[in-house]
């Protein structure tokens, strides 16, 4: 069973410009949610998506966005990159409904804005 | 407002040391709780998950127990290996729809 697949694994942007990440979930998991990992920050809750609606969000400004496909598949966006959005962005999948599954991480897409 | 604490920050050990790996969380209304490593640059793999109706899981050298009630868990890891270097994080899970809350984790450094 495959697991949690990011995409692209590394990229460099420069200030200002925008960047599409994607995540495939696990097979039949419908719930999918963004984490930023800075070593100043730690690891920060983005937005999660279930059946192709955002069910939560946490505190990021608007440059931040995501949506969900209908085969579960996710992708965040950020627009108008600042330096200070240089992290690791990882993302979680979990079957269910509810939060009271296992979650599964993909490896991560390292975003380096320069 | 959850809070996790994850007590000692870093920790280097010699090979075949019994390790303890403590981790507070101040909002005990969780369904889950969920036992990761990091390794640098990676992502999370998950090792253990313990339901808030259960005390303890176990995984091989690893075994993890959860006292929900006073907002604790606690990760042991038997005859520590040198592969088990890595970043633990444990992860106390409410139905908040992926808003988890992360403490700083437990730097682990286990040399031959």
């Amino acid at each position: 069973k495959a697991g949690v697949t990011q995409t692209p694994r590394y990229l460099i942007k420069t200030r200002g410009q925008q960047v599409t990440l994607s995540c495939s979930p696990i097979s039949g998991h419908r719930s999918v949610s963004w984490y930023q990992q800075t070593p100043g920050q730690g690891l920060q809750f983005l937005f999660e998506y279930f059946s192709e609606t955002q069910r939560n969000k946490g505190n990021f400004p608007g440059r931040f966005s995501g949506r969900q496909f209908s085969n579960s598949r996710s992708e965040m966006n950020v627009s108008t990159l600042e330096l200070g959005d240089s992290a690791l962005y990882l993302c979680a999948s979990s079957p269910g409904a509810g939060n009271t599954g296992e979650l599964f991480f993909g490896e991560g897409s390292r975003l380096t804005v320069l | 407002k959850q809070e996790v604490t994850q007590i000692p920050a870093a920790l280097s050990v010699p090979e075949g040391e019994n390790l303890v790996l403590n981790c507070s969380f101040t909002d005990s209304a969780i369904y889950n709780l969920q036992w990761f490593r990091q390794d640098p640059g990676k992502g999370l793999t998950s090792l253990l998950l313990i339901q808030s109706s259960q005390r303890e899981q176990t995984s091989g050298r690893l075994n993890a127990s959860l006292d929900k009630s006073s907002g604790r868990s606690t990760l042991y890891i038997a005859a520590s290996q040198p592969g088990d270097s890595a970043t633990y994080l444990c992860v106390p899970q409410r139905t908040s729809y992926g808003k988890l809350t992360f403490g700083q984790g437990t730097i682990l450094t286990v040399h031959p």
